[in-house]
């Protein structure tokens, strides 16, 4: 089956510094890549999509400036927190997309769990 | 706008059978998908369904009305593993997936 694996699996950072979480799809190409993030008991909120190459879409709410995407091949896609705050903290998962059979199903990742202190 | 709705929780005895019901307002539709998600972990893929009826994968089952907007995943004798929240998600015309809250489903012995 598809695997798509996320580093870091966990990370803690001081309140005002970056972090940068990568997303890769390691047996397919993904032609979309999503990031969603989860607060806890409560459901996906997708957070942005992004196409290789492209620049990611972002769904409202959801700073653009604060939370940089990249996607830069059909195997790697990065979410940089900037300046993260407490309220950051949050279990991040990205998922890829791939046709398979005729239809597109999304692969997720194990998640990275953000804690900003 | 879209929708997706699904109760909130439901609770089961280990061995019954249960069923999850999950009804959608999508802009489009391109199959309407299942997921098994565990307290800390990202949800794993338990069906997909397409075409109208019923889909069976073991114990695991689910089932699509399209003129409806409906469908269930049906679990069968239940494991106390199954405990865990259950999503639904339907795929719009522009092949987003559009998620419900999920449904925490609570086993006991």
């Amino acid at each position: 089956g598809a695997v798509v694996s996320q580093h870091p699996s966990w990370v803690i950072c001081k309140s005002g510094t970056s972090v940068k979480i990568e997303c890769r799809s390691l047996d397919f190409q993904a032609t979309t890549m999503f990031w969603y993030r989860q607060f806890p008991k409560q459901s996906l909120m997708l957070m942005a999509t992004s196409n290789e190459g492209s620049k990611a879409t972002y769904e409202q709410g959801v700073e653009k400036d604060k939370f940089l995407i990249n996607h830069a091949s059909l195997t790697l896609s990065t979410l940089t927190v900037t300046s993260a705050h407490p309220e950051d903290s949050s279990f991040y998962i990205c998922s890829a997309s791939s046709e398979r059979e005729g239809y597109y199903e999304q692969y997720f990742g194990p998640g990275t769990r953000l804690t900003v202190t | 706008g879209q929708n997706i709705d699904q109760p909130t929780e439901m609770t089961a005895t280990e061995g019954a059978i249960v069923q999850i019901n999950c009804t959608y307002q999508t802009s489009g539709f391109n199959g309407l998908f299942w997921y098994q998600q565990h307290a800390g972990e990202a949800p794993t893929f338990l069906s997909y369904n397409v075409l109208d009826g019923l889909e069976e994968k073991g114990r695991f089952s689910s089932f699509l009305s399209r003129s409806k907007g409906y469908s269930y995943l049906l679990l069968k004798e239940l494991q106390m593993k199954d405990s865990a929240s259950y999503l639904c998600a339907a795929m719009d015309s522009n092949y987003q997936l559009i998620w419900g809250a999920g449904t925490k489903l609570i086993i006991k012995p």
